[in-house]
């Protein structure tokens, strides 16, 4: 089946670091990667739609400056928290669109646990 | 804009018991309708799925029904074991095109817990 790589699965560093995290669809194509955020016991909340060789088109009061999204290719997006914070600590989710639309559902990565110091 | 409500939880069911988590939705269209499962500190497996008015999607014992007179899409189970405690959540999603294309709206998720 359809396999999307997130990672790191975990991280924790200092306060002003940069922190970059790498979804990867390991056996299909997306031209489309979604971000979500989710706090302890909440639901996703979608923060971006990652367009391969496209600008990323953001969700309503997520900083577009403070979580930079690079879609490169068919198979790699990236979201890099800049400047992190400790109220950036969260668990951020990738997920993958397959080319064959939306009665496809989408894949998900594992998640990434980021904590900041 | 579409939403998806879900039973408010924690549920807490012993082995063997019989499950039903409610989900109601509201939406333009006729959307695709999913269920995810979230094991702890993991992302979301596809649970089960249904694209059209009463599909019924089905996995790992697990069933719903796509209802479009009640815009509901209700999971069941007829035994639940131990193993099925996580969190469960609802979802559609828009098969027209426009800026909501392929986007999945969430419930807030229900937390099921089953004890032996």
């Amino acid at each position: 089946g359809a396999v999307v790589s997130q990672h790191p699965s975990w991280v924790i560093c200092k306060s002003g670091t940069s922190v970059k995290i790498e979804c990867r669809s390991l056996d299909f194509q997306a031209t489309t990667m979604f971000w979500y955020r989710q706090f302890p016991k909440q639901s996703l909340m979608l923060m971006a739609t990652s367009n391969e060789g496209s600008k990323a088109t953001y969700e309503q009061g997520v900083e577009k400056d403070k979580f930079l999204i690079n879609h490169a290719s068919l198979t790699l997006s990236t979201l890099t928290v800049t400047s992190a914070h400790p109220e950036d600590s969260s668990f951020y989710i990738c997920s993958a669109r397959d080319l064959r639309g939306p009665q496809v559902p989408q894949h998900f990565g594992d998640g990434t646990r980021l904590s900041i110091l | 804009g579409d939403s998806v409500t879900q039973m408010e939880g924690p549920v807490t069911l012993s082995e063997e018991a019989f499950l039903t988590i409610n989900c109601t939705y509201t939406a333009t269209g006729y959307p695709s309708l999913f269920w995810y499962v979230q094991y702890p500190g993991e992302g979301l497996q596809l649970l089960l799925k249904a694209t059209k008015a009463d599909d019924k999607g089905s996995n790992k014992g697990f069933e719903a029904t796509y209802r479009k007179e009640t815009t509901s899409f209700h999971l069941e189970k007829g035994s639940v074991q131990v193993s099925d405690s996580a969190v469960y959540f609802c979802a559609l999603s828009r098969n027209a095109g426009g800026t909501s294309y392929g986007k999945l709206t969430f419930g807030q998720g229900t937390i099921l817990t089953v004890h032996p």
